[in-house]
């Protein structure tokens, strides 16, 4: 099955400062989907891409899906406490019915 | 999306002993997925279950150790057989809804073993 890499691993951020974090798959991806766990919490579905090129918003968070669709990231604007957890990203290769869970980026904010 | 009421929350176990985890999801599904996430680490798939036929099983992962059931389409249990302190970690239950509602996750069971 396909690997999915996720950068970085941790991101401290000041409140109201951006970040983004990026994920790679090694083959092509059918559809890649954004999950939130906040601590001590199961994971929750956020989104999911599916076209090459997709940009899909939520408030402050901006999904992209690379136009090869290899490639994801997740860009928050204006960090707010409420967004502290772990981001998985997870890829489902196009004959896969199976999920495959990026590291996770780990944000911590700053107040 | 689906509910998922997985059970118990947590639990400590002593070596040796084998705990069962159950997931009843409030509508019907085809497969059933079992991961584990180790204390800071992502989430490993486990197993697929699906009703009426034996698991399919993740490269690591046995049935000796992690005997699944699925009686049927709403309910799956996982066996975490024979417990060393290596199997301390959280395992989490899932269910695809459709094809654009992604995973939903039973709330999880932490187990510590000792």
């Amino acid at each position: 099955g396909q690997q999915v890499m996720q950068i970085p691993q941790y991101q401290h951020v000041q409140e109201g400062e951006d970040f983004t974090t990026y994920c790679n798959s090694s083959t092509t991806l059918s559809n890649i989907q954004w999950y939130k766990q906040r601590p001590g919490g199961h994971p929750v579905f956020l989104i999911q891409l599916v076209k090459s090129g997709e940009v899909k918003k939520q408030k402050r968070l901006t999904f992209q899906f690379g136009e090869a669709k290899k490639n994801s990231s997740l860009h928050i604007t204006a960090t707010q406490t409420t967004d502290v957890g772990t981001y998985f990203c997870a890829g489902k290769g196009s004959n896969d019915y199976k999920l495959s869970f990026g590291a996770g980026t780990t944000v911590t904010v700053r107040a | 999306s689906a509910v998922i009421s997985q059970k118990p929350s947590r639990d400590i176990c002593q070596r040796g002993t084998s705990l069962t985890i159950q997931c009843q999801v409030d509508s019907q599904v085809t497969m059933m997925f079992w991961y584990r996430q180790q204390p800071g680490q992502s989430l490993t798939l486990i197993a697929t279950a699906n009703q009426g036929s034996e698991a399919t099983y993740e490269s690591g992962f046995v049935i000796d150790k992690f005997p699944i059931s699925r009686p049927n389409l709403t309910f799956s249990t996982l066996t975490v057989s024979n417990m060393s302190p290596e199997d301390s970690s959280i395992y989490l239950c899932s269910v695809e809804i459709g094809l654009h509602y992604g995973y939903t996750f039973g709330s999880g069971t932490r187990l510590t073993v000792v």
